[in-house]
């Protein structure tokens, strides 16, 4: 079992959609959970990071962590066409080291 | 933030070469990583580049085919070496400010290197 677990889409959705990106991992010494967004040919850029079981919101994104079912999800309400990018979820268990899943595409369509 | 600049933005390269990637980063940072992102794969750690020391190298990388530099806080190399078509891949350098938790990391745009 991977680390990781990661839908690598694509997942298509309307504007204006909500949308739910998931991730699962194996490890529970895993202590702080980021989302970050990579358009093409870009580099990730850091969206939101946590540390604790429950939601986080941030505009129209909200990270939530169960670290009893060891799932992450980041939700987008209202999305719009610029957030077609590829999400990634990141996890660090200790110093310096991330350990990120494949990433899953998102495409909104006007 | 950081922001982290590469170059070369990509390249074209045969097989058997080397070639040294630059990250320059426009403020001091305490960590500097580099990273490999392949398609339809996670992004993986290659190693930590260390300021004044050696860098500090994951499973399955080496400091033979992966040579680290780093000579200040806001610049290092990458050399991928002897290269072969399988070290045709997305090279990602990112910084931290901080020495302690790493989740706050800025990314530059990647190199992309094509092996013939």
């Amino acid at each position: 079992q991977k680390e990781v677990e990661q839908d690598p889409g694509p997942l298509s959705v309307p504007e204006g959609a909500i949308v739910s990106l998931n991730c699962t991992y194996s490890n529970s010494a895993f202590q702080y959970f980021m989302w970050y967004r990579q358009y093409s040919r870009k580099g990730p850029e850091l969206l939101m990071y946590t540390y604790s079981s429950g939601n986080k919101e941030d505009g129209r994104f909200t990270a939530q962590v169960d670290k009893s079912s060891k799932y992450i999800s980041l939700f987008i309400r209202d999305s719009q066409p610029s957030d077609s990018a590829t999400y990634l979820c990141a996890l660090l268990s200790g110093y310096s080291t991330l350990t990120f899943g494949k990433g899953t595409m998102l495409l909104v369509s006007p | 933030s950081a922001v982290i600049s590469q170059k070369p933005s990509r390249d074209i390269c045969q097989r058997g070469t080397s070639l040294t990637i630059q990250c320059q980063v426009d403020s001091q940072v305490t960590m500097m990583f580099w990273y490999r992102q392949q398609p339809g794969q996670s992004l993986t750690l290659i190693a930590t580049a260390n300021q004044g020391s050696e860098a500090t190298y994951e499973s399955g990388f080496v400091i033979d085919k992966f040579p680290i530099s780093r000579p200040n806080l806001t610049f290092s190399t990458l050399t991928v070496s002897n290269m072969s078509p399988e070290d045709s891949s997305i090279y990602l350098c990112s910084a931290s400010p901080t020495a302690i938790f790493s989740y706050e990391q800025y990314f530059g745009p990647g190199t992309r290197l094509t092996v013939t």
